[in-house]
């Protein structure tokens, strides 16, 4: 049973573009998300998250969106930079009902295409 | 400062053979993790710990035990290797602190078992 859910194992996007990467979760439960960001022979890495009472958080060229009735959120990267080549993993918890545990997605590999 | 190392970083065994991968955290964090990442599965939860002495099963706990004497070290366990076990594992840690579930992801061991 995948409550987490990233649907895309992998995208390519020209440099300078739009990046947007999707997750779907089914657990109601969940109310805090987050993004890591993972290059090869290394461990993930803290990107940007999200609370449920808010539907939108930006961090410089990140931004996550978080549509709470469909269950699904998202990033988006602008511009993408060749920088930004890596695995994206979309995790969530439940923090109100004391969940210290991250449930995470597979994973999306994102090519940025000079 | 180092953050999150792990020991060793590849490893080789046999089937049937025992190690313990040490995960050790300079940040005074309450709340360690184990995980192994398989292809197209992502990031599953081993075993966690709450706090010093103090360990709970994860999604996938077969087979592998933890143990938690020290708060900056988290012991991941393999009592008798098989090759299901062959995967990349890695350590994370969290304060536990309310408002942040962000955790921080040790560099991984990569395990063979033959």
């Amino acid at each position: 049973d995948q409550q987490v859910k990233q649907n895309s194992p992998s995208l390519s996007v020209q440099e300078g573009r739009i990046s947007i990467l999707n997750c779907d979760y089914t657990n109601s439960m969940f109310d805090y998300f987050l993004w890591y960001k993972k290059y090869p022979a290394e461990g993930p890495t803290f990107l940007i998250s999200i609370s449920s009472i808010k539907d939108k958080n930006e961090d410089g060229r990140f931004t996550v969106f978080l549509n709470k009735s469909a269950k699904h959120l998202s990033l988006h990267i602008v511009p993408s930079q060749p920088g930004d080549s890596a695995v994206y993993f979309c995790a969530a918890s439940a923090r109100s009902f004391g969940n210290e545990k991250l449930t995470f997605g597979t994973g999306t590999r994102l090519t940025i295409i000079p | 400062n180092a953050g999150v190392t792990q020991t060793p970083k590849f490893r080789v065994l046999k089937t049937g053979q025992s190690m313990t991968l040490l995960c050790a955290q300079d940040m005074n964090h309450e709340y360690m993790y184990w995980y192994r990442q398989d292809p197209g599965m992502g990031l599953r939860l081993i075993h966690y710990s709450v706090g010093e002495g103090t360990t709970a099963k994860g999604e996938v706990p077969d087979g592998y035990n933890v143990s938690r004497l020290k708060k900056q070290n988290f012991l991941l366990g393999l009592e008798s290797a098989a090759p299901s076990q062959t995967s990349v594992y890695f350590c994370a840690t969290t304060s536990g602190d309310w408002g942040t579930d962000t955790q921080y992801f040790g560099p991984g061991t990569r395990l063979t078992v033959l």
